[in-house]
Protein backbone atom coordinates (compact mmCIF):
# COMPACT_ATOMS: atom_id res chain seq x y z
CA UNK A 1 0.00 0.00 0.00
CA UNK A 2 0.80 3.65 -0.74
CA UNK A 3 2.92 5.50 2.15
CA UNK A 4 0.83 8.91 1.26
CA UNK A 5 -2.39 8.58 -0.08
CA UNK A 6 -4.65 11.27 -1.88
CA UNK A 7 -8.44 10.99 -2.42
CA UNK A 8 -10.16 11.69 -4.70
CA UNK A 9 -7.68 11.46 -7.27
CA UNK A 10 -9.40 13.13 -10.15
CA UNK A 11 -12.37 15.96 -9.16
CA UNK A 12 -14.66 17.74 -11.18
CA UNK A 13 -16.49 20.40 -9.65
CA UNK A 14 -18.18 23.53 -10.63
CA UNK A 15 -17.81 27.64 -9.32
CA UNK A 16 -18.48 28.19 -6.69
CA UNK A 17 -18.67 24.26 -4.83
CA UNK A 18 -16.96 23.45 -1.51
CA UNK A 19 -14.22 21.14 -1.87
CA UNK A 20 -12.65 19.33 0.30
CA UNK A 21 -9.13 16.90 -0.57
CA UNK A 22 -8.32 14.06 2.44
CA UNK A 23 -4.33 13.10 2.14
CA UNK A 24 -3.68 10.07 4.71
CA UNK A 25 -0.01 8.89 5.47
CA UNK A 26 1.10 5.61 7.19
CA UNK A 27 4.63 7.30 7.10
CA UNK A 28 4.35 8.30 10.92
CA UNK A 29 5.99 11.58 10.19
CA UNK A 30 4.51 14.62 11.91
CA UNK A 31 4.93 17.51 9.04
CA UNK A 32 2.31 17.43 6.42
CA UNK A 33 2.55 19.93 3.68
CA UNK A 34 -0.16 20.94 0.61
CA UNK A 35 1.01 22.52 -2.85
CA UNK A 36 -0.28 23.02 -5.95
CA UNK A 37 1.17 22.37 -9.44
CA UNK A 38 -0.10 24.72 -12.39
CA UNK A 39 2.41 23.92 -15.09
CA UNK A 40 5.45 26.15 -15.63
CA UNK A 41 5.19 27.62 -11.90
CA UNK A 42 6.73 24.67 -10.27
CA UNK A 43 5.00 23.53 -6.80
CA UNK A 44 3.59 25.98 -4.82
CA UNK A 45 3.16 25.32 -1.02
CA UNK A 46 -0.49 26.37 0.40
CA UNK A 47 -0.06 25.16 3.74
CA UNK A 48 2.00 22.96 5.99
CA UNK A 49 1.76 21.66 9.48
CA UNK A 50 4.62 20.48 11.77
CA UNK A 51 2.91 18.47 13.95
CA UNK A 52 -1.28 18.45 14.85
CA UNK A 53 -1.39 21.53 16.92
CA UNK A 54 0.45 23.63 14.29
CA UNK A 55 -1.05 24.97 10.42
CA UNK A 56 1.07 27.16 9.03
CA UNK A 57 0.25 29.32 5.64
CA UNK A 58 2.43 28.93 2.37
CA UNK A 59 2.45 31.21 -0.13
CA UNK A 60 -0.56 30.69 -2.01
CA UNK A 61 -3.27 29.94 1.08
CA UNK A 62 -5.67 32.46 -0.15
CA UNK A 63 -8.92 30.64 -0.78
CA UNK A 64 -7.80 27.74 0.95
CA UNK A 65 -7.90 26.34 4.06
CA UNK A 66 -6.95 23.29 5.90
CA UNK A 67 -7.67 21.10 8.62
CA UNK A 68 -5.24 18.58 10.60
CA UNK A 69 -6.83 16.01 12.13
CA UNK A 70 -4.43 14.02 13.43
CA UNK A 71 -0.96 12.80 13.51
CA UNK A 72 -1.77 10.63 9.43
CA UNK A 73 -4.79 12.73 8.11
CA UNK A 74 -4.54 16.64 6.37
CA UNK A 75 -7.15 17.64 4.46
CA UNK A 76 -7.48 21.15 2.23
CA UNK A 77 -10.86 22.68 1.38
CA UNK A 78 -11.60 24.84 -1.26
CA UNK A 79 -14.55 26.87 0.40
CA UNK A 80 -15.74 28.54 -2.79
CA UNK A 81 -13.86 26.71 -5.52
CA UNK A 82 -13.21 29.11 -8.83
CA UNK A 83 -11.82 28.31 -11.98
CA UNK A 84 -8.63 29.23 -11.33
CA UNK A 85 -7.51 27.11 -8.82
CA UNK A 86 -7.78 24.41 -11.33
CA UNK A 87 -4.52 22.75 -10.78
CA UNK A 88 -2.91 19.62 -9.55
CA UNK A 89 -2.94 18.97 -6.07
CA UNK A 90 -0.37 17.35 -4.19
CA UNK A 91 0.14 16.29 -0.55
CA UNK A 92 3.57 15.66 1.16
CA UNK A 93 4.80 14.43 4.27
CA UNK A 94 8.98 14.71 6.08
CA UNK A 95 10.12 14.06 9.35
CA UNK A 96 12.98 16.14 10.51
CA UNK A 97 14.38 19.34 9.59
CA UNK A 98 16.59 18.63 6.22
CA UNK A 99 14.95 15.23 5.34
CA UNK A 100 13.29 14.47 1.99
CA UNK A 101 9.71 14.99 1.36
CA UNK A 102 7.28 12.28 0.33
CA UNK A 103 4.68 12.89 -2.01
CA UNK A 104 1.39 11.56 -2.59
CA UNK A 105 0.19 10.62 -5.86
CA UNK A 106 -2.39 14.40 -6.52
CA UNK A 107 -5.20 15.28 -7.21
CA UNK A 108 -6.37 16.47 -10.28
CA UNK A 109 -9.03 19.20 -9.74
CA UNK A 110 -10.87 20.83 -12.45
CA UNK A 111 -13.48 23.80 -11.78
CA UNK A 112 -15.53 24.72 -14.58
CA UNK B 1 15.17 34.49 1.61
CA UNK B 2 16.44 31.07 -0.75
CA UNK B 3 15.93 30.91 -4.04
CA UNK B 4 15.99 27.92 -6.41
CA UNK B 5 16.38 28.59 -10.17
CA UNK B 6 16.15 26.20 -13.35
CA UNK B 7 16.99 28.27 -15.87
CA UNK B 8 16.04 25.28 -18.26
CA UNK B 9 12.17 25.04 -18.82
CA UNK B 10 12.28 22.04 -21.53
CA UNK B 11 15.25 20.06 -22.98
CA UNK B 12 14.53 17.51 -25.31
CA UNK B 13 17.37 15.09 -26.69
CA UNK B 14 17.32 11.64 -28.37
CA UNK B 15 18.28 8.60 -26.37
CA UNK B 16 21.68 7.91 -25.41
CA UNK B 17 22.64 11.65 -25.29
CA UNK B 18 23.94 12.59 -21.60
CA UNK B 19 21.85 15.26 -20.48
CA UNK B 20 22.93 17.93 -17.85
CA UNK B 21 19.84 20.00 -15.98
CA UNK B 22 20.94 22.96 -14.11
CA UNK B 23 20.42 24.16 -10.07
CA UNK B 24 21.49 27.16 -9.08
CA UNK B 25 20.55 27.93 -5.40
CA UNK B 26 20.89 31.39 -3.28
CA UNK B 27 20.87 31.28 0.49
CA UNK B 28 22.44 33.06 2.95
CA UNK B 29 22.75 30.00 5.48
CA UNK B 30 25.96 28.04 5.98
CA UNK B 31 23.90 24.51 6.60
CA UNK B 32 21.33 23.78 4.21
CA UNK B 33 20.00 20.89 1.99
CA UNK B 34 19.72 20.23 -1.27
CA UNK B 35 17.20 17.95 -3.90
CA UNK B 36 16.55 16.56 -6.82
CA UNK B 37 13.43 15.24 -7.13
CA UNK B 38 11.45 13.58 -10.66
CA UNK B 39 8.53 13.88 -11.63
CA UNK B 40 7.80 11.05 -14.44
CA UNK B 41 4.56 11.66 -16.52
CA UNK B 42 2.45 9.51 -14.32
CA UNK B 43 2.44 12.65 -12.20
CA UNK B 44 3.94 11.35 -9.14
CA UNK B 45 6.96 13.34 -7.53
CA UNK B 46 9.61 10.54 -6.17
CA UNK B 47 12.96 11.91 -4.51
CA UNK B 48 16.66 10.96 -5.95
CA UNK B 49 18.70 12.47 -3.93
CA UNK B 50 20.17 14.78 -1.00
CA UNK B 51 22.98 16.48 -0.92
CA UNK B 52 24.22 18.43 2.81
CA UNK B 53 26.45 21.55 2.13
CA UNK B 54 29.52 20.42 4.02
CA UNK B 55 29.43 17.56 1.34
CA UNK B 56 30.98 18.40 -2.30
CA UNK B 57 31.39 14.86 -3.27
CA UNK B 58 30.36 14.38 -6.31
CA UNK B 59 27.55 11.43 -6.11
CA UNK B 60 26.52 8.89 -8.92
CA UNK B 61 24.36 6.26 -9.24
CA UNK B 62 23.96 4.53 -11.89
CA UNK B 63 23.34 6.52 -15.05
CA UNK B 64 22.51 9.50 -12.74
CA UNK B 65 25.65 11.92 -11.26
CA UNK B 66 25.31 14.99 -9.25
CA UNK B 67 27.77 17.79 -8.93
CA UNK B 68 27.41 19.99 -6.13
CA UNK B 69 29.48 23.31 -6.66
CA UNK B 70 29.25 25.74 -3.90
CA UNK B 71 31.83 27.73 -5.17
CA UNK B 72 29.08 28.36 -8.21
CA UNK B 73 26.05 28.01 -5.88
CA UNK B 74 25.38 24.37 -8.05
CA UNK B 75 24.10 21.42 -8.16
CA UNK B 76 23.98 19.94 -11.25
CA UNK B 77 22.26 16.56 -12.59
CA UNK B 78 23.50 14.82 -15.10
CA UNK B 79 22.29 11.55 -16.92
CA UNK B 80 24.89 9.60 -18.96
CA UNK B 81 23.14 7.81 -21.72
CA UNK B 82 19.46 9.30 -21.85
CA UNK B 83 16.94 6.55 -22.10
CA UNK B 84 13.18 7.41 -23.08
CA UNK B 85 12.28 6.54 -19.16
CA UNK B 86 14.13 9.44 -18.27
CA UNK B 87 11.76 11.80 -19.89
CA UNK B 88 10.13 13.35 -16.66
CA UNK B 89 9.89 16.90 -15.07
CA UNK B 90 12.98 17.07 -12.86
CA UNK B 91 12.52 19.69 -9.88
CA UNK B 92 15.77 21.13 -7.69
CA UNK B 93 14.66 22.24 -4.28
CA UNK B 94 16.60 23.36 -1.06
CA UNK B 95 15.94 23.76 2.63
CA UNK B 96 17.96 25.90 4.98
CA UNK B 97 17.22 26.47 8.67
CA UNK B 98 16.44 30.89 7.14
CA UNK B 99 13.62 29.18 5.21
CA UNK B 100 12.11 27.64 8.57
CA UNK B 101 13.48 24.07 7.09
CA UNK B 102 10.41 24.40 4.65
CA UNK B 103 11.81 23.65 0.72
CA UNK B 104 12.27 26.20 -1.86
CA UNK B 105 11.33 24.07 -5.50
CA UNK B 106 12.78 25.34 -8.17
CA UNK B 107 10.55 25.60 -11.49
CA UNK B 108 11.09 22.21 -12.77
CA UNK B 109 12.90 21.00 -16.28
CA UNK B 110 10.80 19.35 -18.70
CA UNK B 111 13.71 16.42 -20.39
CA UNK B 112 12.07 15.03 -23.01
CA UNK B 113 14.19 11.40 -24.62
CA UNK B 114 13.43 10.74 -27.92
CA UNK B 115 13.65 7.11 -28.98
Amino acid sequence: DADVTQTPRNRITKTGKRIMLECSQTKGHDRMYWYRQDPGLGLQLIYYSFDVKDINKGEISDGYSVSRQAQAKFSLSLESAIPNQTALYFCATSDEDYNEQFFGPGTRLTVL
Amino acid sequence: AQKVTQAQTEISVVEKEDVTLDCVYETRDTTYYLFWYKQPPSGELVFLIRRNSFDEQNEISGRYSWNFQKSTSSFNFTITASQVVDSAVYFCALNTAGGSYIPTFGRGTSLIVHP
